[in-house]
């Protein structure tokens, strides 16, 4: 079973530029997850797709991040513009339905904004 | 003051050495509990999942709920250098959001 795919693996910006990450999650998974994970922290949960839906967007900063799942599969993860402080790793999680169920994890894409 | 509550460490031990983890928590609502091991550079990967108070072993691995503390505990027996790695406590409420803390570094020396 092919594991959640995540792309680029690493990103270096400058502030105020955009960046965008891709995350296709495990077949047939329904949650799809991204996390924002700052170097000595825990993830932090950005947002939470059930298929296509937003589940969860509460600590997503919309002013400059937004995110879609479109057709309930792939995942598109967009900052505009980049503040230095958004530098960390994101990671993208999947899991058969969400609640109660595992979660399984990318690599992550490791974002340095300059 | 966090929900979760996790030493950073690092924590360091010789070959052979029972490990302890530690996570403590504030919110009663948290009904389901998980550790994860993350190696550098790479995502997180389930080790242990646990649903209310008790305990749950797993080989070398034994996970430990308290909810009346508020203390979750994660021990490895015989550690390995392959151990080496961050271990994230998690928890989670009926709902759909998962709480981790902040990571616990461990170093095992051959």
């Amino acid at each position: 079973e092919a594991g959640v795919a995540q792309s680029p693996r690493y990103k270096i910006i400058e502030k105020r530029q955009s960046v965008a990450f891709w995350c296709n999650p495990i077949s047939g998974h329904a949650t799809l997850y991204w996390y924002q994970q700052i170097l000595g922290q825990g993830p932090k949960l950005l947002i939470q797709f059930q298929n296509n839906g937003v589940v969860d967007d509460s600590q997503l900063p919309k002013d400059r991040f937004s995110a879609e799942r479109l057709k309930g599969v792939d995942s598109t993860l967009k900052i505009q513009p980049a503040k230095l402080e958004d530098s960390a790793v994101y990671l993208c999680a999947s899991s058969l339905n969400g609640a109660g169920e595992t979660q399984y994890f990318g690599p992550g894409t490791r974002l340095l904004v300059l | 003051q966090k929900e979760v509550e996790q030493d950073p460490g690092p924590l360091s031990v010789p070959e052979g050495a029972i490990v302890s983890l530690n996570c403590t928590y504030s919110n009663s609502a948290f009904q389901y509990f998980m550790w994860y091991r993350q190696y550098s550079r790479k995502g997180p990967e389930l080790l242990m999942y646990t649903y209310s108070s008790g305990n749950k072993e797993d080989g070398r691995f034994t996970a430990q709920v308290d909810k009346s503390s508020k203390y979750i505990s994660l021990f490895i027996r015989d550690s390995q250098p392959s151990d080496s790695a961050t271990y994230l406590c998690a928890m989670k409420d009926g709902g759909f959001k998962t709480i981790f803390g902040a990571g616990t570094r461990l170093f095992v020396k051959a």
